[in-house]
């Protein structure tokens, strides 16, 4: 049951240039989106979100953008730094009433190479 | 910057036996969560807790797992029998409000080790 999915499960990227991560989902309910990033032992850290009647959010270097009708959102970083190197897990959630649980990606560890 | 905290950051335990994780949720935050990750795998929902009583739990979430708001602080995750397949690290979470743009604040997680 992978109702989202992050196909690379690694990327390296240069310092300075942009680091695109990518996310699928099949579950159409799906009505906000979340990408957290997350360092060695330590917890998730939200990064940025959009809801479903949005197709763009952005927030200083990172952009999310959102494709409904193809199932595809993508977090954008521009200019990538060192510190910018985690796993980023996309997420999503569900427009059910009380449905409140976030469903994960698998990740996807970026090196960000100075 | 206010955090989730959670305690102890390593648990080794023997299977059968009962572990409890602990978690101190930011002060403000009413929504309760616990996410578990077992290793290679992705993070996945457990049970979400608000006004003292589950709100949502996974199939994961059996009878063997109990949580709990025993005073106005701690948050705990209680499981009855351990089992090799619970060793994962498992991660509170809290929110603020429901709805859209929620925003969960994750601690740094328990590592769980069933031998």
């Amino acid at each position: 049951d992978q109702q989202v999915k992050q196909n690379s499960p690694s990327l390296s990227v240069q310092e300075g240039r942009i680091s695109i991560l990518n996310c699928d989902y099949t579950n159409s309910m799906f009505d906000y989106f979340l990408w957290y990033k997350k360092y060695p032992a330590e917890g998730p850290t939200f990064l940025i979100s959009i809801s479903s009647i949005k197709d763009k959010n952005e927030d200083g270097r990172f952009t999310v953008f959102l494709n409904k009708s193809a199932k595809h959102l993508s977090l954008h970083i521009v200019p990538s730094q060192p510190g910018d190197s985690a796993v980023y897990f996309c997420a999503a959630r569900g427009s059910g009433a009380g449905s409140y649980q976030l469903t994960f990606g698998k990740g996807t560890k970026l090196s960000v190479i100075p | 910057e206010p955090e989730v905290t959670q305690t102890p950051s390593h648990q080794v335990t023997q299977m059968g036996q009962e572990v409890i994780l602990r978690c101190v949720p930011i002060s403000n935050h009413l929504y309760f969560y616990w996410y578990r990750q077992i290793l290679g795998q992705k993070v996945e929902f457990l049970v979400s807790f608000y006004n003292n009583e589950i709100s949502e739990k996974s199939e994961i979430f059996d009878d063997q797992f109990s949580v709990e708001r025993p005073d106005g602080s701690n948050f705990t995750l209680k499981i009855r029998s351990t089992k090799l397949e619970d060793s994962a690290m498992y991660f509170c979470a809290s929110s603020a409000r429901r709805g859209a743009n929620e925003k969960l604040f994750f601690g740094s997680g328990t590592q769980l080790s069933v031998l």
